[in-house]
């Protein structure tokens, strides 16, 4: 199992591009999250979804979108990049809620922007 | 939203036990405990979780006191490799409910010979 894969892992946007990070898991998990840390800083919830078909806010969620189409893919889409999106950009998922379950987290995509 | 507060950092020696607590004084009733560990360039790794009393791992055991706004992460005889960031997190994540995980800025353990 790779577990939890994102994709790529650096990448550098001009203010106003637009890009897709990519989140796909292998554990068949119901749960998926996108989290964003800033340097020194803990995770801050982006968007979640507890099955496909699914998604809703998290704590910061302006500037992003996503969708669940499968189980397993889960992307984060960044319409209108901005310098305060600049951040690590987590993963995750869970077989179920993360009140009771461990989350799963992927390796991170280092996002800057100039 | 429980709001957690731990200590920004901490230094240990290799074979001590280190203890991490956290406060999470405003926890509600169905919010559960849960302890990630994050080395530099990589996502948080689970440690442990608890709703009360004490639960115990292969790498580490969680005490809940019965009122529940603490909890304390203890490392049995840590080593170098144990050098990270720790993670409290406390929420009750339920469908629809919207954002209750917290992270908060976590703890930085270093682990010196």
């Amino acid at each position: 199992n790779a577990g939890v894969t994102q994709t790529p892992k650096f990448r550098i946007l001009k203010i106003g591009q637009s890009m897709t990070l990519q989140c796909t898991q292998d554990m068949n998990h119901n749960y998926m999250y996108w989290y964003r840390q800033d340097p020194g800083m803990g995770l801050k919830l982006i968007y979640y979804s507890v099955g496909a078909g699914i998604t809703d806010k998290g704590e910061v969620p302006n500037g992003y979108n996503v969708s669940r189409s499968t189980t397993e893919d889960f992307p984060l889409r960044l319409e209108l990049a901005a310098p305060s999106q600049t951040s690590v950009y987590f993963c995750a998922s869970s077989v179920g809620t993360a009140s009771n379950q461990p989350q799963h987290f992927g390796d991170g995509t280092r996002l800057s922007i100039l | 939203l429980a709001k957690t507060t731990q200590p920004i950092s901490m230094d240990s020696y290799e074979g001590q036990e280190v203890n991490i607590t956290c406060s999470h004084n405003n926890i509600a009733t169905n919010d559960y405990i849960t302890w990630y560990q994050q080395f530099p360039s990589q996502g948080p790794r689970f440690i442990i979780q608890g709703y009360k009393t004490k639960v115990t791992n292969e790498v580490a055991s969680l005490f809940i006191p019965a009122d529940r706004k603490s909890s304390t992460l203890s490392l049995p005889r840590v080593s170098l490799s144990d050098t990270a960031v720790y993670y409290c997190l406390v929420g009750d994540f339920s469908a629809g409910g919207g954002n209750k995980l917290t992270f908060g800025t976590g703890t930085q353990l270093k682990v010196e010979l």
